[in-house]
């Protein structure tokens, strides 16, 4: 079955313990691209990538680093988490970068940061 | 700043009826135009995505496109209750950077 696939789904964590959300699809897509959701903002962008070793920032990447070192995965690092970073992350891939290309996306991480 | 407006609702619409789901975007060379359903805390959804003027339909909706006037909007005919959900509308303009926009959605209720 083609999906993206995000772990953990849930995550309770404290300031400052770096963390890392996992993310994998298995549509041997190039585009990868991470977004975060807050209630009256929408969906925002972190980073994206539009293939292996290649990794740019989105509208909110401040906090937040990324690597894409093979085509499947995109992880996203939180350094040193702190509470402005809590909310719902998803992970999304697409075909390519092309204007037509929907994103399909992962079921989403709930992060608490206290 | 590429923009991306949605009316946040809630938008009531009573069962059978026709939902219509707008979104207006700020720059002109926009390419593609996404539209997805995204139930409370679940993951986005794609419904339908249009690339030309005029009209496209997909079983109970219709994604219409007016590139003139940078209107995008969705219709949803015999509307559900399970149709009960947030609409995101995504815009792609290329150039720098992503080039994918999505507006904060719209909340739609279908009443039984």
């Amino acid at each position: 079955e083609a999906q993206v696939t995000q772990n953990p789904r849930y995550l309770i964590t404290v300031t400052g313990k770096k963390l890392t959300v996992t993310c994998s699809q298995n549509m041997n897509h190039e585009y990868m691209s991470w977004y975060r959701q807050d209630p009256g903002l929408g969906l925002r962008q972190i980073y994206y990538s539009m293939n292996v070793e290649v990794t740019d920032k989105g509208d909110v990447p401040e906090g937040y680093k990324v690597s894409r070192k093979e085509k499947r995965n995109f992880p996203l690092i939180l350094e040193s988490p702190s509470p402005n970073q809590t909310s719902l992350y998803f992970c999304a891939s697409s075909l390519s970068r092309l204007s037509n290309q929907p994103q399909h996306f992962g079921d989403g991480t709930r992060l608490s940061i206290l | 700043q590429k923009e991306v407006e949605q009316n946040s609702g809630p938008l009531s619409v009573p069962e059978g009826a026709i939902a219509s789901l707008n979104c207006t975007y700020s720059d002109r060379g926009s390419q593609s135009f996404f539209w997805y359903r995204q139930y409370s805390g679940k993951s986005p959804e794609l419904i339908m995505f249009i690339y030309s003027n005029g009209d496209k339909e997909d079983g109970r909706f219709t994604a219409q496109l007016n590139k003139a006037s940078q209107y995008v909007s969705l219709l949803i005919r015999d509307s559900q209750p399970s149709d009960s959900a947030t609409y995101l509308c995504a815009v792609y303009s290329g150039g720098g950077a992503d080039g994918l926009t999505f507006g904060k959605g719209t909340h739609l209720i279908i009443q039984p």
